[in-house]
């Protein structure tokens, strides 16, 4: 068992909201990545935040956003929705940020922009 | 920039036969090479990583990975399937000049014929 959970599980919105996801990493690791899984793709780099402070960022453009929190919790924030950010959303937390360190992965957000 | 090629979208075998799951990454410089499963409705689990040492590399539920850099290949084997290996596997690959982003293949759907 990971340990990592994602809420919400399901979610749906409209073109132009805001969504915020939710992650709880497993205790201890100071390390939360998000990643953005579209249909019958792998997984694309988001960001990656390291006790609390952006730590590398994939191409994703700034209304993509998060947050850690020191409770281990933290956030992906996605404003302007637009029908291309329908995917499968996956937080994945890790000791440290090198390749040492696994990545557990939490069972994911799926978000559906109408 | 670094890119992951998974030759097969779908591969179907028969229970208990042998299986290879093939991953192409297009840099030669130092990386490190992982394999994901994803079942249905969970999250990804770690398989298997190559860091550095033997280029055989074995791991969770009797699967093992052979890293070749002359051919840049890292490709899934297992002797024998079971149906429990229906899933979809990832091929990823992380170097430090990324400060070890992850980058992912677009996966690969075992699918085990009774």
């Amino acid at each position: 068992e990971t340990g990592v959970t994602q809420s919400p599980t399901h979610l749906i919105k409209t073109r132009g909201q805001q969504v915020t996801l939710r992650c709880s990493s497993q205790s201890g690791h100071n390390t939360v990545s998000w990643y953005q899984q579209a249909l019958g793709q792998g997984p694309q780099f988001i960001f990656q935040y390291y006790r609390e402070e952006e730590n590398g960022r994939g191409n994703f453009p700034p209304r993509f956003s998060g947050l850690q929190f020191p409770n281990y919790s933290s956030e992906l924030n996605v404003n302007a929705l637009e029908l291309d950010d329908s995917a499968l959303y996956l937080c994945a937390s890790s000791l440290g940020q090198g390749p040492l360190d696994t990545q557990y992965f939490g069972p994911g957000t799926r978000l559906l922009v109408l | 920039a670094q890119s992951v090629t998974q030759l097969d979208s779908q591969v179907p075998v028969f229970e208990e036969a042998p299986v290879e799951l093939r991953c192409n990454y297009s840099s030669s410089v130092s990386v490190y090479l992982f394999w994901y499963v994803q079942y249905p409705n969970q999250g990804l689990q770690l398989l298997l990583k190559y860091l550095s040492g033997s280029t055989l590399v074995k791991g969770i539920n009797g699967f093992e990975a052979e890293f070749n850099k002359s051919q840049t290949s890292f490709h899934l084997r297992k002797p024998s399937v079971h149906i429990s290996d229906t899933a979809e596997y990832f091929c990823a690959v992380s170097e430090r000049s990324s400060n070890y982003q992850l980058i992912w293949g677009a996966g690969t759907k075992l699918i085990i014929k009774p």
